[in-house]
């Protein structure tokens, strides 16, 4: 079974852009989730997608959003980018079966300049 | 709302020797999971183990291995017989009840001394 892929790997910004970041989930898995990881924050949780809803969300900015499709890929957009939002994007997908075990992408670096 | 605190940001170890890394949790919960994952350079978190709440039995991977104290809600992590490729950043995480959502602690960076 293929993991989960995050694309692009890396992306250059420039304030006041904005970005999308897509992740497909392992085969199967109905639920993604993403994380934002920074030095001085660590691992903080940005939205969780299952069957196409959004069934949590963390404490962002509206600037941050993201949908799921109908097969389970995800996308997630930041407007308005600010230098802040330099961070490792992390994807994680989980399924049913595997009580709350995610298994995660190998992120996106986004760089804001 | 959970809360997971790992107090050593930084620790350290000779090769083939056994390290503990500490994690302590905040739940209302009686059924749960919590998580050890490993963050290499390659910045991919991986699994190192899982801990169901309602077993007794502490949780063991090879290597690895947990000292889970419900009562105390501490969940911490030993690695024995030390390798280089053990060095990384190890996160605890406890998942919400019935939710995909982590709650991370900050990390230990591991380093491991030939």
């Amino acid at each position: 079974k293929a993991g989960v892929t995050q694309t692009p790997r890396y992306l250059i910004k420039t304030r006041g852009q904005q970005v999308t970041l897509s992740c497909s989930p392992i085969s199967g898995h109905r639920s993604v989730s993403w994380y934002q990881q920074t030095p001085g924050q660590g691992l903080q949780f940005l939205f969780e997608y299952f069957s196409e809803t959004q069934r949590n969300k963390g404490n962002f900015p509206g600037r941050f959003s993201g949908r799921q499709f109908s097969n389970s890929r995800s996308e997630m957009n930041v407007s308005t980018l600010e230098l802040g939002d330099s961070a490792l994007y992390l994807c994680a997908s989980s399924s049913r079966d595997s009580r709350s075990l995610a298994f995660f992408g190998q992120g996106t670096r986004l760089t804001v300049v | 709302a959970q809360t997971v605190t790992q107090s050593q940001p930084e620790m350290s170890v000779q090769e083939a020797e056994t390290v503990t890394l500490s994690c302590t949790y905040d739940t209302s919960e009686s059924d749960y999971y919590l998580f050890w994952y490993k963050q290499p350079p390659s910045r991919q978190m991986i699994l190192v183990i899982r801990q169901e709440a309602y077993k007794q039995q502490n949780a063991t991977e090879n290597r690895f291995s947990v000292n889970f104290q419900k009562a105390a809600k501490s969940f911490s992590l030993k690695i024995s017989d030390s390798q280089l490729g053990d060095a990384a950043m190890y996160f605890c995480a406890y998942p919400g009840a019935g939710s995909y959502q982590l709650t991370f602690g900050k990390g230990t960076k591991l380093s491991v001394i030939p």
